[in-house]
Formats: C-alpha cells, sequence, structure tokens
C-alpha cells in the first residue's frame, strides 16, 4: 500500500472562515510534507515534519498551522486566508526527511479562498 | 540561478511517437539525487524514478527510459511508443544539501500532450 489520503479534495472557504486539511499515510515512513502548487507551477516546500517534530517551516504564513499529531498523520489548519492562497496543497511522505528517498505524494486539496 | 532546467515547457506528440523530455542540472554537491515525477490532470504527483550521483547507469522501465550523463549534468528521460495516458505533466527535481536538511530543488515542468 502506497498510498497519502488527503481530505477533502476540494475546498472553498471564505477569508474569515477556518478550516483544516487532513493527511494520512500508512507506510511507516518517519517524514510527511505540506507542499503548495499554483497552476503551471512546481510544488513549493511548506513544512517539513521529521518524527512528529516540525523541521523545516519554509517561512510560511502563520495563518497556515501544520500539526502531527501522530505518524500517520498531517493537518495544516487554515484561518484567515487570502485569495492568493488559492493553490493545490499537496501532502507527502517519505522514509525519512533525508529525501534521498523518494516522496509519495496524496492527490491534493484544490483551495479555493473567496 | 535556476538549478533544474526543463527546457521544454510543453511537447505535443502524436501516440506511439517516441519523446524525450530534457533535464539539466547544476549542484556543487559530489552527493545527490535525481527524480522524475508524473502529475497527470487529477493532481496526484506520481514519483517514476530516482537516481543517486554514484549510478549512472541507464535504466529502463517497460516504455520509460532514462539516460543520466554526468559530464553533461543531464538526466533525461525518454518515453517510446507514447499512448494516450501519457499526457501529463513531468517533473525533474534535485536533491540536495540544505544545512542540515536535504530539499527537493523542482524544475518548472514539461506538459506532454498525447493526441490519438
Amino acid at each position: 500500500d502506497t498510498e497519502v489520503t488527503q481530505t477533502p479534495k476540494h475546498l472553498v472557504m471564505g477569508m474569515t472562515n477556518k478550516k483544516s486539511l487532513k493527511c494520512e499515510q500508512h507506510m511507516g515512513h518517519r517524514a510527511m510534507y505540506w507542499y503548495k502548487q499554483k497552476a503551471k507551477k512546481p510544488p513549493e516546500l511548506m513544512f517539513v515534519y521529521s518524527y512528529e517534530k516540525l523541521s523545516i517551516n519554509e517561512s510560511v504564513p502563520s495563518r497556515f498551522s501544520p500539526e502531527c499529531p501522530n505518524s500517520s498523520l498531517l493537518n495544516l489548519h487554515l484561518h484567515a486566508l487570502q485569495p492568493e492562497d488559492s493553490a493545490l496543497y499537496l501532502c507527502a511522505s517519505s522514509q525519512d526527511r533525508g529525501v534521498d528517498t523518494e516522496a509519495f505524494f496524496g492527490q491534493g486539496t484544490r483551495l479555493t479562498v473567496v | 540561478a535556476q538549478k533544474v532546467t526543463q527546457a521544454q515547457t510543453e511537447i505535443s506528440v502524436v501516440e506511439k511517437e517516441d519523446v524525450t523530455l530534457d533535464c539539466v542540472y547544476e549542484t556543487r554537491d559530489t552527493t545527490y539525487y535525481l527524480f522524475w515525477y508524473k502529475q497527470p490532470p487529477s493532481g496526484e504527483l506520481v514519483f517514476l524514478i530516482r537516481r543517486n550521483s554514484f549510478d549512472e547507469q541507464n535504466e529502463i522501465s517497460g516504455r520509460y527510459s532514462w539516460n543520466f550523463q554526468k559530464s553533461t549534468s543531464s538526466f533525461n528521460f525518454t518515453i517510446t511508443a507514447s499512448q494516450v495516458v501519457d499526457s501529463a505533466v513531468y517533473f525533474c527535481a534535485l536533491s540536495e544539501r540544505a544545512g542540515n536538511n536535504r530539499k527537493l530543488i523542482w524544475g518548472l515542468g514539461t506538459s506532454l500532450a498525447v493526441n490519438p
């Protein structure tokens, strides 16, 4: 089983809303990632968790708040987003954070901020 | 300076044609890893291959093949007898050291359209 499952697949939210994106993997991977991808662009790394601890924050605005409740789950809490935050949000996992091993990606959440 | 260059923004071919997607990279690391990912319209990034800097052996997997040449810093990807299902955006990526971590540096992607 090489699945990374993300929910929801689509999300429309207002600028004053609070919502959460969820990601789950059962491959025993110890590194999990959040990426943001705008149309026709490559993914941009946002956060890396390694052994359930935040190891990289790519200077992401505080309106994005990651959480790793356990080794299988990764959440991204959203609050007071802007329309320019509309994008595809991808979760990924790998055996460890070294990125020497391949990362497996979920199908993403298409987020629209109105 | 861009570290992973995919010079072809868009490629359009007719089914059964062979097509090569180019990737040129730049790094000062002696140990690094190169990847190819496929992103179909559904959005998921699908891992295709990983290659480390010490392994220049070319690889073939079904209709897919990869040509890694350190001398020219290239890691090109060829699809033989292309099919409509190959239509996707293909990303080449380089893993290099960033402090105590390693990061993926992505190319801008090549959008491949395979027409019936």
